[in-house]
């Protein structure tokens, strides 16, 4: 049972616009969550992270937006560059889980030039 | 100076063959773990140490066994491999805490022929 989702597998952006990734959960005990980024034949690589107390938690370029009643969280990357393109990851984990995360299946970005 | 690093980086066997995945980070962090990608990109944890001791032992075939001879390392080793076996497998480390982000290694692509 996937706890964590990505329902978009691939996200295509012009460079210099706003790319908005998005990610679902179902269990309401998650009480952080994190976002990392993949780059081919590399491991992920954590990028933001936030915790149930925000609701927005920003970091340069990067924003992420927890909407705890919609159980929703977003990634936004505001200008995206050409070097942005990756594979979006979002997890979850909460206090009472110990040190496991719970991964969505990644969103591929593509920012054109 | 990789922080966490697996070897090999690729890794290809038959069927009923034994094989081992060796993890090690220099990042003085006191959780391992090890993950799985599979075919439809869904990264899974396998298991977790916490200073060599075993935390999260998911359910695992028991062919896949965890060794940590000490904190830096965690190694898998996988008995009589199988064609569902092929994967991507990730080593990744933490701080304690649950809201530590993981560090991962560049992961093994095992291909089981």
């Amino acid at each position: 049972d996937q706890q964590v989702k990505q329902n978009s597998p691939s996200l295509s952006v012009q460079e210099g616009r706003i790319s908005i990734l998005n990610c679902d959960y179902t269990n309401s005990m998650f009480d952080y969550f994190l976002w990392y980024k993949k780059y081919p034949a590399e491991g992920p690589t954590f990028l933001i992270s936030i915790s149930s107390i925000k609701d927005k938690n920003e970091d340069g370029r990067f924003t992420v937006f927890l909407n705890k009643s919609a159980k929703h969280l977003s990634l936004h990357i505001v200008p995206s560059q050409p070097g942005d393109s990756a594979v979006y990851f979002c997890a979850a984990t909460s206090s009472n889980t110990g040190n496991q995360f719970y991964f969505g299946t990644g969103t591929s970005l593509t920012v054109i030039p | 100076d990789t922080a966490v690093s697996q070897t090999p980086k690729y890794l290809v066997t038959q069927m009923g063959n034994d094989k081992s995945i060796k993890c090690e980070q220099n990042l003085g962090h006191d959780t391992m773990y090890w993950y799985k990608q599979d075919s439809k990109k869904f990264l899974k944890i396998m298991f977790s140490y916490n200073n060599k001791e075993l935390i999260i032992n998911e359910t695992v075939p028991n062919r896949f066994s965890p060794k940590s001879p000490d904190k830096a390392h965690l190694n898998l080793h996988i008995n009589s491999l199988e064609l569902g076996d092929s994967a991507v497998y990730f080593c990744a480390s933490s701080q304690r805490g649950y809201n530590s982000p993981l560090h991962f290694g560049n992961g093994t692509r095992l291909t089981v022929t």
